[in-house]
């Protein structure tokens, strides 16, 4: 059975620190790893890795991944206040052909950045 | 930038209900999903949608829902008989082909609450 796990499941940190999250997967027909950031409501797309090796850079956020030993990090430096959210880890499977896609998520890592 | 709109943001219906949730993808996106999230749970995927046919679906995805693209632009989600158990937070999602440096675009989510 196809699954992705997040660690740690919740961290609080405060102002300036950095974090590294952490998700591992057995996914078959493994295809890319997305991450999200989920705030309120909808996941907001933050990163989308299909190589090994290739750090993902977006401001303060940074992202690579290990198709080997398929796991992925996610890592924030200098973290504020709003950084505060649930981080999901979703695999992209494509089971069957060209028009056969899913996203098969992880439980989240909930961050609280304090002050 | 574009969005993936979803109506109504929340609903509230009586067991054994009907229910249609309405979403507009991001308009060149061919590509169309519906994941579901039960409060305090994983997201989980439900079905995907490409060429107006279903081209994959989860476990979940039985025989009390359905999806449509009744015209060139919305998305829906019938749920015929609703259960306690479907009450959840359902968010429409589209993509490019499958992928694209910017993954999966996914709506503010509609709240569905079965009473």
């Amino acid at each position: 059975e196809d699954k992705v796990v997040q660690s740690p499941l919740s961290l609080v940190v405060h102002e300036g620190d950095t974090v590294t999250l952490n998700c591992s997967y057995e996914v078959t027909n493994f295809r890319s790893l997305l991450w999200y950031k989920q705030e309120k409501k909808a996941p907001t797309f933050l990163f989308m890795l299909t190589s090994s090796g290739i750090e993902k850079k977006s401001g303060r956020l940074s992202s690579i991944l290990d198709k080997k030993e398929l796991f992925s990090i996610l890592n924030i430096t200098a973290t504020q206040t709003g950084d505060s959210a649930v981080y999901l880890c979703a695999v992209e499977a494509q089971p069957r052909g060209d028009s056969s896609y899913k996203l098969i998520f992880g439980s989240g890592t909930r961050l609280l950045v304090r002050p | 930038e574009p969005e993936v709109t979803q109506t109504p943001s929340h609903q509230v219906t009586q067991m054994g209900q009907e229910v249609i949730l309405r979403c507009v993808p991001i308009s060149n996106h061919l590509y169309f999903y519906w994941y579901r999230q039960i409060l305090g749970q994983k997201v989980e995927f439900l079905v995907s949608f490409y060429n107006n046919e279903i081209s994959e679906k989860s476990e979940i995805f039985d025989d009390q829902f359905s999806v449509e693209r009744p015209d060139g632009s919305n998305f829906t989600l019938k749920i015929r008989s609703t259960k306690l158990e479907d009450s959840a937070m359902y968010f429409c999602a589209s993509s490019f082909k499958g992928q694209g440096n910017y993954g999966y675009t996914f709506g503010s989510g509609t709240r569905l609450t079965v009473v």
